[in-house]
């Protein structure tokens, strides 16, 4: 089957760090650009952040940058997202989710890891 | 940035009636040199993920039903379910990939059965 499927999430403190995962399968993943995209507890979606195919080139929203890194490995087939300072505005659903082939859309997307900031 | 705008927040239909949701992005998606409008829709049931219906504006994604079309052009793009089925109740969201930094979605209009 094609899919994604994140890993990582926990209950963090303000100010601690996390480091979450997206595993690919069913396609190559070296093929695709990839991006973070997270949905506070009933709200809409928010993108974070994308890696280009060959993790040359990233790119973060304001509300995340110098403070998550975005990073990747195509012989693992894999996606990663180190995330630093935490704030409680941070508590969110992560998904990863795939660039389609033909454009920019966002044509796969993984099930989500839940995080939570709170002391 | 480029900002979408969504109309209505929510909308309530009868089954096998039509359901139309409004977006309105900021500065037009349309890409003059292959005349595409860089607009997609996705569908969110709750629980689950997002799921990709529609890109270029109005080109279904495989095995997307064809009650659902998409049209519009520029700043102005609507979706369309021609005849509401129970499992269409879901948030809808549009997004621009226009500018991909940042990506932006509107804000989303949940569709519930009346």
């Amino acid at each position: 089957d094609v899919q994604l499927v994140e890993s990582g999430g926990a209950l963090v403190q303000p100010g601690g760090s996390l480091r979450l995962s997206c595993a690919a399968s069913g396609f190559t993943l070296s093929s695709h650009s990839m991006n973070w995209v997270r949905q506070a507890p009933g709200k809409g979606l928010e993108w974070i952040s994308f890696i280009s195919s060959s993790g040359s080139t990233t790119s973060y929203a304001g509300s995340v940058k110098g403070r998550f890194t975005i990073s990747r490995d195509n012989a693992k087939n894999s996606l990663d997202l180190q995330m630093n300072s935490l704030r409680a505005e941070d508590t969110a659903m992560y998904y990863c989710a795939r660039v389609g082939v033909i454009s920019w859309y966002f044509d796969l997307w993984g099930r989500g890891t839940l995080i939570t900031v709170s002391s | 940035d480029i900002v979408m705008t969504q109309s209505p927040d929510s909308l309530a239909v009868s089954l096998g009636e039509r359901a139309t949701i409004n977006c309105k992005s900021s500065q037009s998606v349309l890409y003059s040199s292959n005349n595409k409008n860089f607009l997609a829709w996705y569908q969110q049931k709750p629980g689950l993920p997002p799921k990709l219906l529609i890109y270029w504006a109005s080109t279904r994604e495989s095995g997307v039903p064809d009650r659902f079309s998409g049209s519009g052009s520029g700043t102005d793009f609507t979706l369309t379910i021609s005849s509401l089925q129970a499992e269409d109740v879901a948030v809808y969201y549009c997004q621009q990939y226009y500018s991909t930094s940042p990506y932006t979605f509107g804000q989303g209009t949940k569709l519930e059965i009346k």
